[in-house]
């Protein structure tokens, strides 16, 4: 069965700091990972995704995240934030193999920005 | 182009009532999903559409819960005898059917059981 963990409930970061927010999967064979931002009151939106290629996929809004197989992790980055970064940031996986396979979100880490 | 469609946006009913929620994809897009988001929670997954079939019914909670989908294109999410606790917003997300294939999010309903 495929699974996606986002360990931290929340991330504080002082803006202008670098941001990281944490994700951990397990899937049989290789996965495909998406990054999805709600903001308050909008709709989820997508981020970024890795499929397949250079591990480090760059996305929307300045995010990239890096694909790291051999600790099963893809963790969204971003060298500066910014106070608008402040939203939930979902996490998701779907495993390759059949037809059927669904995507599936972590629980979500509401990422908050301080001036 | 339109997006993905929700409606109604908000649904307010009493406890034991049935009430229907549908979602209109974007044209074209083959696969459905329902999710289900407690408030400010994570995303919980209902069920999952390929055309009119239904894959994966494995998140729907209990057997109040019911979900079709028509002419590959509309669909409806049905609770019936609803509770407090299925209060939530019901988000529909589709997306044209490759499995690297991004998800596009309906605005979702928010539904309140009193």
């Amino acid at each position: 069965a495929q699974s996606v963990a986002q360990p931290e409930d929340q991330v504080n970061v002082a803006e202008g700091n670098p941001l990281t927010v944490k994700c951990t999967y397990s899937v049989s064979g290789n996965p495909y990972l998406f990054w999805y931002v709600q903001y308050p009151n909008r709709g989820l939106q997508f981020l970024l995704k890795y499929i397949t290629g250079d591990n480090l996929v760059k996305g929307s809004y300045g995010f990239e995240a890096e694909f790291n197989k051999s600790q099963t992790s893809f963790h969204l980055k971003k060298p500066s934030a910014l106070v608008s970064d402040s939203a939930l940031y979902f996490c998701a996986v779907r495993g390759p193999y059949s037809s059927a396979s669904k995507i599936i979100f972590g629980s979500g880490t509401r990422l908050s920005i301080r001036p | 182009g339109a997006g993905v469609s929700q409606s109604p946006s908000n649904k307010v009913t009493e406890k034991g009532k049935d009430v229907e929620l549908r979602c209109d994809p974007i044209s074209g897009h083959t696969a459905l999903y329902w999710y289900r988001q407690s408030l400010g929670q994570g995303l919980e997954f209902l069920i999952y559409f390929q055309g009119n079939s239904a894959p994966d019914k494995s998140g729907l909670p209990s057997d109040r819960f019911s979900a079709e989908r028509t002419g590959g294109s509309v669909s409806t999410l049905t609770i019936q005898r609803t509770q407090q606790e299925d209060s939530a917003v019901y988000l529909c997300a589709s997306n044209p059917g490759d499995r690297t294939d991004t998800q596009y999010f309906g605005p979702g309903t928010r539904l309140t059981v009193l």
